[in-house]
């Protein structure tokens, strides 16, 4: 089954520790992005990646890194996080980019809780 | 920068009713837009899209049509079911953004059908 999956769903974590999330696709897309989803501001992108080894910002990257080692690979590190990063995240991938007709798959999101 | 506002929610209907939930968006250049639904517990799933004015998406009963002239993207359905609550979220993609696939979401509006 064609999918994205994302791992933990849940977490709760303490300020400071770090962690990663990850999210792979089955696919073989080229484009992957991740995203924060919070209430009344509904999801903003934090980084995305065009292709393997190549990643760029979005819209809220502080805070976050990514890397693209691998083509269905996409993890999201948080490196030292604070209360603020508590949300709700999504991994989404599609087969290309720069163009309407690529929808994006997403991921069953995680749950975040940054205490 | 582009933007899309929808209507606060939650928005409840007894089942069978006629649902419409408003978008309206501003782009920078000729975006391609896009209405996702989110179940509870899951990522978001495109329901459907429009890529140039007068478009008319549709899928599942739903509908909207892409107006140019009123930057609107107005979804639609005849008779609701309460398999139908859920988020929805409007949301733009403009070709050849250098972010690829970066879709700009509204805050998404709530439906709840009841019995």
């Amino acid at each position: 089954e064609a999918q994205v999956t994302q791992n933990p769903r849940y977490l709760i974590t303490v300020t400071g520790k770090k962690l990663t999330v990850t999210c792979s696709q089955n696919m073989n897309h080229e484009y992957m992005s991740w995203y924060r989803q919070d209430p009344g501001l509904g999801l903003r992108q934090i980084y995305y990646s065009m292709n393997v080894e190549v990643t760029d910002k979005g819209d809220v990257p502080e805070g976050y890194k990514v890397s693209r080692k691998e083509k269905r690979n996409f993890p999201l590190i948080l490196e030292s996080p604070s209360p603020n990063q508590t949300s709700l995240y999504f991994c989404a991938s599609s087969l290309s980019f720069g163009t309407a007709n690529s929808p994006l798959h997403f991921g069953n999101g995680t749950r975040l809780t940054v205490t | 920068g582009d933007s899309v506002t929808q209507m606060e929610g939650p928005v409840t209907l007894s089942e069978e009713a006629f649902l419409t939930i408003n978008c309206t968006y501003t782009a920078t250049g000729y975006p391609s837009l896009f209405w996702y639904v989110q179940y509870p517990g899951e990522g978001l799933q495109l329901l459907l899209k429009a890529t140039k004015a007068d478009d008319k998406g549709s899928n599942k009963g739903f509908e909207a049509t892409y107006r140019k002239e009123t930057t609107s993207f107005h979804l639609e359905k005849g008779s609701v079911q309460v398999s139908d609550s859920a988020v929805y979220f409007c949301a733009l993609s403009v070709p050849g953004y250098g972010g690829g696939n970066k879709l700009t979401f509204g805050t998404g509006t709530q439906l709840k059908v009841e019995l």
